[in-house]
């Protein structure tokens, strides 16, 4: 079945630098979303890309649809102690609704 | 408003027990979706319902019974809990067909013990 392989599992940063997180599919997706978890939440969403090389922003997030369609970035620019959490990549394709999740990055910021 | 409710947040109970759990969205979306997020974090879709019509089941036991009164609402049944049934799970909607955006509830952690 569809896998997506989304790295790194976990990083461990300080305040302030910039963040990078990806995921890659053996197959092609339609549509690239990427999610945050916080603690006892649900994951709430964060930038959904529908076209192939299509780069959008979020405040200081930046996602990108890569251009193959079976890769995606997710860029945190100046990070600071509100985005700890875990970060999903979710992929979709075909007609039906099914949305497959990635593993998730859990992003740590030491003090 | 909550857009995505589901109750209840917390649920502990026995093995062999039968339990439900309700989802409720005020979106007006046509598409929900229950998922399994296990304790290391994998959120796996179980089950898609569009406008009351399942679309979408996973490899999931027959124990797990989704039920779909109207388009706002969808329920998941579980009979014969099992110590293996233990995760949070989450309702979530999105807009329409296809893989779109989806919204999801703040989960409920069943812990069968």
């Amino acid at each position: 079945g569809q896998q997506l392989n989304q790295s790194p599992q976990s990083m461990f940063i300080q305040e302030g630098e910039d963040v990078s997180m990806n995921c890659t599919s053996s197959s092609i997706f339609n549509t690239w979303l990427w999610y945050k978890q916080d603690p006892g939440e649900g994951p709430v969403l964060l930038i959904a890309l529908y076209k192939a090389g299509e780069l959008t922003s979020n405040g200081r997030l930046t996602a990108q649809f890569g251009i193959t369609r079976k890769d995606s970035f997710l860029n945190i620019s100046a990070s600071i102690p509100s985005d700890v959490g875990i970060y999903f990549c979710a992929g979709g394709s075909g007609g039906d609704d099914k949305i497959i999740f990635g593993k998730g990055t859990r992003l740590h910021i030491l003090p | 408003d909550t857009a995505v409710s589901q109750t209840p947040k917390y649920l502990v109970t026995q093995m062999g027990n039968d339990k439900s759990i309700k989802c409720e969205q005020n979106l007006g979306h046509d598409t929900m979706y229950w998922y399994k997020q296990d304790s290391k974090k994998f959120l796996k879709i179980m089950f898609s319902y569009n406008n009351k019509e399942l679309i979408i089941n996973e490899t999931v036991p027959n124990r797990f019974s989704p039920k779909s009164p109207d388009k706002a609402h969808l329920n998941l049944h579980i009979n014969s809990l099992e110590l293996g049934d233990s995760a949070v799970y989450f309702c979530a909607s999105s807009p329409g067909t296809g893989p779109t955006e989806a919204f999801f509830g703040q989960g409920t952690r069943l812990t069968v013990v």
